[in-house]
């Protein structure tokens, strides 16, 4: 079975542009969450989808933002970036939310905003 | 929120050395999964353990959930264990799932 992918895997942008990342996840799965790592931050939870529906989000601001397709695929979406958006953006899947199941986490797409 | 600490944050072992690594939380969790990030930034799954006992190969995890803390063993380390080790919980309302992840331990492991 493949693993959680997620595209593109690098991308540079400049500020005040805006930047869309794909995360498909592990056939059968239905949970979605998405992961911003910095070096000074660490690993920071941004959104949960299932079913299409926002469970969860995080303390980021309004330009992120995410959503997730009848077939699981989920983008999230950052407007206006900031040299502070440069990040590795993580993507995980799971089969439910909320049971306490085992998350897979896709290769990342590094993101550099200059 | 939950709060995560990780320790020691910075491990150097030789090649065939033991080492354990620490993950204490802050409240009560029923999701924890330790991580080896790779030089690539990728998560690899070790374990999920939100309480007793896991063995796979040289790797072995123990979480003590009414004392929270969880401790993860690594035997006979080999410079391919090098990397960041992550510690995830989750505790979960209604349905809802989130991963609050430790600082990590870093391992170098030499020949």
């Amino acid at each position: 079975k493949a693993g959680v992918t997620q595209t593109p895997r690098y991308l540079i942008k400049t500020r005040g542009q805006q930047v869309t990342l794909s995360c498909s996840p592990i056939s059968g799965h239905r949970s979605v969450s998405w992961y911003q790592q910095t070096p000074g931050q660490g690993l920071q939870f941004l959104f949960e989808y299932f079913s299409e529906t926002q469970r969860n989000k995080g303390n980021f601001p309004g330009r992120f933002s995410g959503r997730q397709f009848s077939n699981s695929r989920s983008e999230m979406n950052v407007s206006t970036l900031e040299l502070g958006d440069s990040a590795l953006y993580l993507c995980a899947s799971s089969i439910l939310a909320g049971l306490g199941e085992t998350q897979y986490f896709g290769p990342g797409t590094r993101l550099l905003v200059l | 929120g939950i709060q995560v600490e990780q320790s020691p944050p910075d491990l150097i072992l030789q090649e065939g050395a033991n080492s354990t690594l620490r993950c204490n939380f802050s409240d009560s969790v029923n999701n924890l999964q330790w991580f080896h990030q790779n030089p690539w930034g990728q998560l690899i799954n070790l374990f999920y353990i939100p309480s007793g006992t896991k063995q796979n190969g040289r790797l072995s995890a123990t979480t003590v959930a009414t004392e929270r803390y969880s401790l993860l063993y690594i035997s006979s380390s080999q410079t391919t264990d090098s990397g960041v080790y992550f510690c995830a919980v989750g505790s979960y309302t209604g349905t809802a799932s989130k991963l609050t992840f430790g600082t990590g331990t870093r391992l170098q492991v030499t020949l």
